[in-house]
């Protein structure tokens, strides 16, 4: 079973669309967090939530909008998408104590 | 030898021999360090962790050095392998602040 699993792999969309990637977690953990990887492979925190509640927002610009149903699920929404959103996504899980990640596999995100 | 410029700084080493991996960490506050390993199109995966009350920790074949005085960390890897080529990057983190902040990575190339 995968433990960390996000939807798509790959996602190409033209600008101006609104688009979500889905996350979801069986791990039991309670903090899960949204990064950005840009081309440059630097990975960057985008949002954190903890029992569904946000606790990180890291100056991301208002389109981007995440949502937690549960303790299990965070997704993300974009709208408006930009040629810079361009990027890898990866979705992230957490045990209490904040101590180690597990991530997912990454969704390749591409505006046209 | 390493390189470092406007690209992902590149460590290639021949396969036997040992790899040595740096880092400079930011915040003199952060109390918990991870290494991960990046495949190409996969998710960052945890190789080995330390505090800050230690400065070193050993694991199968990896060992890591934490020198907080200049804030550094290093993932030294002992008889490197083919399989160890992938994107490394330094992760730290203070405790209750649910964030990890990431290194810029070295991408490890093992020579046949």
């Amino acid at each position: 079973d995968t433990a960390v699993s996000q939807t798509p792999k790959y996602l190409v969309t033209q600008m101006g669309n609104d688009k979500s990637i889905k996350c979801e977690q069986n791990l039991g953990h309670d903090t899960m967090y949204w990064y950005k990887q840009d081309s440059k492979k630097f990975l960057k925190i985008m949002f954190s939530y903890n029992n569904k509640e946000l606790i990180i927002n890291e100056t991301v610009p208002n389109r981007f909008s995440p949502k937690s149903p549960d303790k299990a699920h965070l997704n993300l929404h974009i709208n408006s998408l930009e040629l810079g959103d361009s990027a890898v996504y990866f979705c992230a899980s957490s045990p209490p104590g904040n101590y180690g990640y597990t991530f997912g596999s990454g969704t390749r995100l591409t505006v046209v | 030898g390493e390189s470092v410029g406007l690209h992902l700084p590149t460590l290639s080493v021949q396969e036997g021999d040992n790899s040595i991996i740096n880092c400079a960490y930011s915040n003199s506050a952060s109390d918990y360090f991870i290494w991960y390993k990046q495949e190409s199109g996969k998710g960052p995966q945890f190789i080995i962790d330390i505090r800050s009350n230690m400065d070193k920790r050993q694991g199968q074949r990896v060992t890591v050095l934490l020198n907080k005085t200049v804030k550094h960390l290093s993932l030294q890897i002992a008889a490197t392998q083919p399989g160890d080529s992938a994107v490394y990057f330094c992760a730290e983190t203070r405790s209750g602040t649910y964030k990890y902040i990431f290194g810029t990575g070295t991408r490890l190339k093992v020579l046949a």
